[in-house]
């Protein structure tokens, strides 16, 4: 079975400074791995995925994140808060093909100005 | 870019009512998955369709049904609603097995804005 762990389900920063959503997945098979977010009262949006190409993968708004299988993680980040990040975010694995998402509880970003 | 389609966005109804929601997946995307989102909680997977076939099945009550059309487009039906189905309703497509137009896309699901259904 597959399960994610996001690791703080708040997290509060400074516009400007450094955001760093953790995100740590089981799976017995190769996975594939994605960040969604979601703006309150709207749907999930794809930020970035996973998919046994390059480690690191570059999303929109400026976040990337970096496979380690290794450490099993997938954790998300942006150099630089914008105030428009705030939401919640969501890490999600699939084994693939047309399999489910599994999701974690999600992360509720906060920027302060 | 042409998005997934749900409707309707919001729906109110009764206890022991019933309620068909509607989703209408990207063009050329032939798989469709609907999840379930309570308050505050994370999505949780119902049930997928690739090519108008059930291909999973997750936590879906036996109350709900769901199938795929000819034209990909997919319906959830819920009968006998009660208090704890009022959740968010995402449906997701993705381009399994047709490949979609973006290279390396065919396991990425995009998701509708949801039908918010409240039981009163």
């Amino acid at each position: 079975a597959q399960s994610v762990t996001q690791l703080g389900s708040h997290v509060s920063v400074s516009e400007g400074a450094l955001v760093l959503l953790r995100c740590n997945y089981s799976s017995s098979v190769p996975p594939y791995l994605f960040w969604y977010v979601q703006y309150p009262n709207q749907g999930l949006q794809l930020l970035l995925k996973y998919t046994s190409a390059a480690t690191l993968v570059k999303g929109i708004n400026g976040f990337e994140a970096e496979f380690k299988k290794s450490e099993t993680s997938f954790h998300l980040t942006k150099p630089s808060a914008h105030m428009s990040d705030a939401a919640e975010y969501f890490c999600a694995v699939s084994q693939g093909g047309s399999e489910k998402l599994v999701f974690g509880k999600g992360t509720k970003l906060t920027v302060n100005p | 870019a042409a998005g997934v389609i749900q409707s309707p966005r919001h729906l109110i109804k009764e206890k022991r009512e019933t309620a068909t929601l509607k989703c209408y997946p990207i063009p050329r995307h032939d798989t469709v998955y609907w999840y379930q989102q309570g308050p505050g909680q994370d999505p949780q997977f119902l049930i997928s369709f690739y090519e108008k076939m059930q291909s999973d099945k997750g936590s879906i009550p036996d109350r709900f049904s769901a199938q795929q059309f000819s034209d990909y487009h997919s319906e959830l039906n819920m009968s006998s609603l009660e208090l704890g189905d009022s959740a968010l309703y995402f449906c997701a497509s993705s381009p399994w097995g047709t490949g979609g137009d973006i290279a390396g896309d065919q396991e990425t699901q995009y998701f509708g804005p949801g039908t918010r259904l409240l039981v009163l």
